[in-house]
Order: C-alpha cells, then structure tokens, then sequence
C-alpha cells in the first residue's frame, strides 16, 4: 500500500526555523511535493523534489533522500502567515502511463503554529 | 479572475438528493482532478481525468461520479447525497507544460449533507 507519515501539529516562534519531517513508503515514486494550506482555503505549490538534496527557494528549503524515504521542509525566519498546514505528497507513477503520468499521495498534513 | 474556479463555495443538502459540483478553469491544462478533504485524513482522490475522453477512479470514488464536459469543465455528483459525504471538496488541474506537472486547486466547496 501507499502510506506518507508527517507530524500531525507542531509549534515554533516568529523568527525561528522550523523542519517539518515527511517518510513514505510508495510504489513508483516519481518526485515529491510540499504544498502550503491556510486554514479553509486551497492548497498551494510550494516546492518539488525528484532527486536527492536540497532544493532551496527563499525562506523555504526542502530536502529528499530517496533511499530513505524521507523528505523534509525548513522553513526559516518564521513569520504568523507561516501558520499553516503543511502537506506532503508523493508523486506515483500509473501502470500503462509513461513519463509524468501520476497521481499525487497525501500524507494527513502538519498543522503549524507560529506564535509571538 | 481565478484561474481554477468551482461552483457552489458552500452547499448544505438533505440525505437521498442529487448534487453537481462544478469546476472551470482558465489555465489550458488538459488534466483536472477532483480531491475530498476531511480532518485527519487529508486530501483523496476520487477521480481524474486527464483529457476529455479520458476518466478514472481514484482512491475514494464510491458514491461519486464525474463528467469532463471540455477542457476547461469537470463536474463531480452525488447521485444521492449521505451524511458521511460531508467534506470540503477540491478540484485541481496540472499539465506538461508546466515545470513539476505540479497541480493547482481551486479555492474548494464546503459540502454538508444532512
């Protein structure tokens, strides 16, 4: 089966870091993904991994290792918009499907508070 | 405008009714998606398709279905709505064209079934 863990809530302080961690264990793994969502509203696109390392993008950086199954995403300079969730989701391949024909896994999403 | 729009935002219905959610986007994307959120299980897939001619179940598509009108429209119903149906509902759309195949949400309905 499919299965993403992350950390159901966490809490940090303004101007603070922040690593929110993610494991997976999923068949066809073709890249993996941090959204943000604000509490009633749509998830956003936040970062894309598909090879080891580190991708960094402004305040935000994310980190995969495929042969651990494990990302996670910093967050740096914490800020209260920052509150949020954080959702990770993997991308899997669909049988008969080439190239980046798949579907996104959602883990449950971390609540994030950022308090004063 | 919103490039990824749904219609209604908040629908309360009765338990045995039929409800269409709809979905509009503006973005070109050939693929669309519909997702349900519920607290502490996050987002599932229900169906997608990925062109016009092109429809699929998902994870959770039990007591759903859809239809890809064009492009741009894909409608998810309930033929008849129960209570554990209550959910935030999403559509999304994602294409090659753009970098990741990432997908974008629309801004979500609020269904309640009673």
């Amino acid at each position: 089966g499919q299965n993403i863990d992350q950390p159901t809530e966490m809490t940090a302080t303004e101007g603070a870091i922040v690593q929110i961690n993610c494991t997976y264990q999923t068949s066809g793994f073709n890249g993996l993904f941090w959204y943000q969502q604000h509490a009633g509203e749509a998830p956003t696109f936040l970062s894309y991994n598909v090879l080891d390392g580190l991708e960094e993008k402004g305040r935000f950086s994310s980190f995969l290792s495929r042969s651990k199954g494990y990302s996670y995403l910093l967050l740096k300079e914490l800020q209260m918009k920052d509150s949020a969730s954080y959702l990770c989701a993997v991308r899997v391949l669909l049988r008969g499907y080439g190239g980046s024909q798949g579907n996104l896994i959602f883990g449950k999403g971390t609540k994030l508070s950022v308090k004063p | 405008d919103a490039d990824v729009t749904q219609t209604p935002r908040n629908r309360i219905t009765k338990t045995g009714k039929r409800i269409m959610l709809e979905c509009s986007q503006t973005k070109g994307h050939d693929r669309m998606y519909w997702y349900r959120q519920d607290p502490g299980l996050g987002l599932r897939l229900i169906y997608y398709s990925f062109d016009v001619k092109d429809i699929n179940k998902g994870e959770i598509s039990d007591g759903y279905s859809v239809s890809r009108q064009a492009q741009a429209k894909f409608s998810l119903s309930l033929e008849s709505a129960i209570p554990n149906q209550t959910a935030l509902y999403f559509c999304a759309t994602s294409s090659r064209g753009e970098a990741y195949y990432e997908q974008y949400f629309g801004p979500g309905t609020r269904l309640t079934v009673t």
